[in-house]
C-alpha cells in the first residue's frame, strides 16, 4: 500500500528557494505525483505533477518560480524567489490501484 | 474555463442527511471523472473516492461505505455528495475535484471552492 511521507514543516526567509519533499514508499519508486496548494483559508489549486524522471508539467497559471523534479523515491517541489503569499500547507498526491492517496502535508513558513 | 462551483455552506442536525453539489463548467462534463475530498477542520485533506462521469461507477475509500453515495446530473453538468445519518464527526470541508488521467495517475487539476458541512445539535 502506497504512503506518501512530507515533513510537517518548514521554513524559509522571503526572497530565499525552498526544495519541499515527498517519499513515497517501498515500491512504488516509479509513480508520478502531483503537488498541490492551499494558502490559509482556501481551497487546494493543482500545482504540477512530476514523472519518476523528474519532468514535470504545471497547472494553468502556475508562476515559473515553481518547479518539480525527482530523485528515486522522492518527488520533490521547489519554490524560488519565495513570495509571501507562498505561505501555504503543500500535499502530494498519487494513485495506488485504484485508490487516492494523500500526503499529510507540508506547511511552509515565510519568515 | 474550467470551473467547478460547490453548492452553500450546511448546518445539520446529528441522523440529519446533506447533499452537496459540484456544477462543472468550461469543458465536457463526460470527458473527466470527479473525486470528492475531505478535509476535517485543522487535517490534512482525505480521498473519499471517486465517480465516472460517463458510466456513473462510483468508487468509494475505505471509511466512506455505507453512509456517502457519489451521483450525477449530467444533463445539468454536475456531480453530488450525500451523506446520511450524519455524526459531529462528518463536520468538514468536501471540495470536489477533477480527475485528470496520465498512465496510471489520477491527479486533480482543477478544484471547488469546497462546502462546509457543519453538523450539530
Amino acid at each position: 500500500q502506497l504512503v506518501l511521507t512530507q515533513s510537517p514543516s518548514a521554513s524559509a526567509s522571503l526572497g530565499a528557494s525552498v526544495k519541499l519533499t515527498c517519499a513515497l514508499s517501498s515500491g512504488h519508486s516509479s509513480d508520478a505525483i502531483a503537488w498541490h496548494q492551499q494558502q490559509p483559508e482556501r481551497g487546494p489549486r493543482y500545482l504540477m505533477k512530476v514523472n519518476s524522471d523528474g519532468s514535470h508539467s504545471k497547472g494553468d497559471g502556475i508562476p515559473d518560480r515553481f518547479s518539480g523534479s525527482s530523485s528515486g523515491a522522492e518527488r520533490y517541489l521547489t519554490i524560488s524567489s519565495l513570495q509571501s503569499e507562498d505561505e501555504a500547507d503543500y500535499y502530494c498526491q498519487a494513485w495506488d490501484t485504484g485508490i487516492g492517496v494523500f500526503g499529510g502535508g507540508t506547511k511552509l513558513t515565510v519568515l | 474555463q474550467v470551473q467547478l462551483v460547490q453548492s452553500g455552506s450546511e448546518l445539520k442536525k446529528p441522523g440529519a442527511s446533506v447533499k452537496v453539489s459540484c456544477k462543472a463548467s468550461g469543458y465536457g462534463f463526460n470527458s473527466f471523472g470527479m473525486n470528492w475530498v475531505r478535509q476535517a477542520p485543522g487535517q490534512g485533506l482525505e480521498w473519499m473516492g471517486w465517480i465516472n462521469t460517463n458510466t456513473g461507477n462510483p468508487t468509494y475509500a475505505q471509511g466512506f461505505t455505507g453512509r456517502f453515495v457519489f451521483s450525477l446530473d449530467t444533463s445539468v453538468s454536475t456531480a453530488y455528495v450525500q451523506i446520511s445519518s450524519l455524526k459531529a464527526e462528518d463536520t468538514a470541508i468536501y471540495y470536489c475535484a477533477r480527475a485528470r488521467w496520465l498512465g496510471n495517475l489520477n491527479y486533480f487539476d482543477y478544484w471547488g471552492q469546497g462546502t462546509l458541512v457543519t453538523v450539530s445539535s
